[in-house]
């Protein structure tokens, strides 16, 4: 079946780096384009970055620009995270989503199951 | 950036009510709306896009309509298992936003 399963999260200190990663199975992943987005515990939810079907396009939230950055590995069905200089207002439930129509226009019809990614000292 | 700014941001409500939620945009986006359920501890599920077309699954008693800048989601008879968070999304800019979610509690 369709599904979005992540990876990576854990516990790092602020100013430190974490790898996020998602394996997609049962849809043809280099048709779409491809999200993370994130929620604060006890919060609401946050669209962090956007990439492409190819990978040339790519969108960040203002919050994570220059900090993180995006990727996809079609050949390996695979979307990443890279978080750098991470700060304690990271801390959250990552998820990656896919939009329905595999384009930036449209709603995000599968998601993840959410990794957690934690910054404290 | 697009700014949503749901009403209410919270709601009580007994099994078989009708409940509304609102949704605003700070511009026109046109029908780029969509709806959002999200239970304690799962990942959000899509129950409306395009602002009015019901998800496939799900059940006819969520309806969604508007375009503009103002939106709503009802539910027609409040069951069980409807009691959750919803969050309105727009994507009409690549640059996605999230309402601030609308937590509906059993009154």
């Amino acid at each position: 079946q369709v599904q979005l399963v992540e990876s990576g999260g854990g516990l790092v200190k602020p100013g430190g780096s974490l790898r996020l990663s998602c394996a997609a199975s049962g849809f043809t992943f280099s048709d779409y384009y491809m999200s993370w987005i994130r929620q604060a515990p006890g919060k609401g939810l946050e669209w962090v970055s956007y990439i492409s079907s190819s990978g040339s396009t790519i969108y960040y939230a203002d919050s994570v620009k220059g900090r993180f950055t995006i990727s996809r590995d079609n050949a390996k069905n695979s979307l990443y995270l890279q978080m750098n200089s991470l700060r304690a207002e990271d801390t959250a439930v990552y998820y990656c989503a896919r939009p329905q129509g595999g384009y930036d226009e449209d709603a995000f019809d599968i998601w993840g199951q959410g990794t957690m990614v934690t910054v404290s000292s | 950036d697009i700014q949503m700014t749901q009403s209410p941001s919270s709601l009580s409500a007994s099994v078989g009510d009708r409940v509304t939620i609102t949704c605003r945009a700070s511009q026109s986006i046109s029908s780029y709306l969509n709806w959002y359920q999200q239970k304690p501890g799962k990942a959000p599920k899509l129950l409306i896009y395009a602002a009015s077309s019901l998800q496939s699954g799900v059940p006819s008693r969520f309806s969604g309509s508007g375009s503009g800048t103002d939106f709503t989601l009802t539910i027609s008879s409040l069951q069980p298992e409807d009691f959750a968070t919803y969050y309105c999304q727009q994507s009409y800019s690549t640059l996605v936003t999230f309402g601030q979610g609308t937590k509906l509690e059993i009154k």
